[in-house]
Parts: C-alpha cells; sequence; structure tokens
C-alpha cells in the first residue's frame, strides 16, 4: 500500500541554522516523489521534484533533496534557514503510470527563530 | 500563466446544510483533483477527473458529497447534507500530463 511517513510534527530552528525534513515512503512501483510547501491560509507549492535520473535534485528557495532509494527516503534540506522558510512541509509519493494519485504525509510544521 | 482559481475562500455552514463549492484548473489541463485537508493532516484524494470523465472516485462519500466536471474544465464539488467532521480545507488541483499537480488556495470550510 502507498504511504508517505513525516516523523516529525513540529521543528524548530534558528535563523541560517541548517534544516533537514524527512520523510519516507512506502510504493509499489517506481515513486514519483514531491514537496510541497504550505504557507498560512494558502495552497500547496511545490518545491522539488524527483521523477528519474540524479538522485540529488535542486528546488526552489534553496532548497534539495535526496533519493535514496535503498532507505526508502527523500529528505529535504537547507542550508541556511530564513525566517520566510516557516511553513508546513508535506511529502507526496505519486505513480508514473495511470491516475498518479498523490499520497501526502502528514506534515511537518517549520518555525524559524531569530 | 493563471493559476487554479477556487471559490468562495471561507464558508461557514451549520450541519445538515449543502454547500458548494467551484475550481477553474489551468488552461489546458485535462486532470483536476479535488483533496479534503483536515487540520493537521495532509490532503486527502477525494475525486479525480481526466477531461470530464471520472478517473477515480473511492475515497469519495458519495452519500453526500458530489463533484462534476462540465465540458472538462471547471468543476463543482457539493456537500449535501454537511456534518461537522467535513470541516476541512477543499484543495482543487490541476495537472498537465506527466508532470505535477498545481494546487489552488483552497476553501476554507466550517461546520457548526
Amino acid at each position: 500500500a502507498q504511504s508517505v511517513t513525516q516523523p516529525d510534527i513540529h521543528i524548530t530552528v534558528s535563523e541560517g541554522a541548517s534544516l533537514e525534513l524527512r520523510c519516507n515512503y512506502s510504493y509499489g512501483a517506481t515513486p514519483y516523489l514531491f514537496w510541497y510547501v504550505q504557507s498560512p491560509g494558502q495552497g500547496l507549492q511545490l518545491l522539488l521534484k524527483y521523477f528519474s535520473g540524479d538522485t540529488l535534485v535542486q528546488g526552489i528557495k534553496g532548497f534539495e533533496a535526496e533519493f535514496k532509494r535503498s532507505q526508502s527516503s527523500f529528505n529535504l534540506r537547507k542550508p541556511s534557514v530564513h525566517w520566510s522558510d516557516a511553513a508546513e512541509y508535506f511529502c507526496a509519493v505519486g505513480g508514473q503510470t495511470g491516475a498518479n494519485n498523490l499520497f501526502f504525509g502528514t506534515g511537518t510544521r517549520l518555525t524559524v527563530i531569530p | 500563466e493563471a493559476g487554479v482559481a477556487q471559490s468562495p475562500r471561507y464558508k461557514i455552514i451549520e450541519k445538515r446544510q449543502s454547500v458548494a463549492f467551484w475550481c477553474n484548473p489551468i488552461s489546458g489541463h485535462a486532470t483536476l483533483y479535488w483533496y479534503q485537508q483536515i487540520l493537521g493532516q495532509g490532503p486527502k484524494l477525494l475525486i479525480q477527473f481526466q477531461n470530464n470523465g471520472v478517473v477515480d472516485d473511492s475515497q469519495l462519500p458519495k452519500d453526500r458529497f458530489s463533484a462534476e466536471r462540465l465540458k472538462g474544465v471547471d468543476s463543482t464539488l457539493k456537500i449535501q447534507p454537511a456534518k461537522l467532521e467535513d470541516s476541512a480545507v477543499y484543495l482543487c488541483a490541476s495537472r498537465p500530463d506527466f508532470n505535477e499537480q498545481f494546487f489552488g488556495p483552497g476553501t476554507r470550510l466550517t461546520v457548526l
């Protein structure tokens, strides 16, 4: 069965510190993987995606993520967090064929302190 | 390029009332999705359309929820009658072929 686990419900980091948000997935076929960010009252904005090829993908706003098939993980990283990065982050997995529905994790809320 | 549009942005109703949400996808996007996002959870798919046909509605509570996509463009999602547990953000997304989904701002529904 398809599922996404984001083990950290809430993370607090200082501005300028590095960030890593964890994501583990379960999917029966080759996955498409996504990270979305949601600010309060806003829809979901795509940060980055992995379909194939280089397992380290670069996204917007200085974010990157690494696909590790052996660990079924797709962790999101940023070397230096900005106050504007405070938001909810969702990892999602989808399929390469058929309906391509997305299965979302429960999200990680990021708080940035000055 | 205009994004996915949704209206209304906020709606407050009493239980047992009916409510409808509207979505206008990005022009040319054949696939349209409705998700329900309950507070503290990730979005959960309710229904997926390919043009004006339903691809997946297995998670749609069909006794009270209905959705249509006339002419393969705009879509409406209806709840009748609403229950307290329907309080959530309803997200619409659209997708061109073999690409990521683009989300609208959502409609926040509060059922009292």
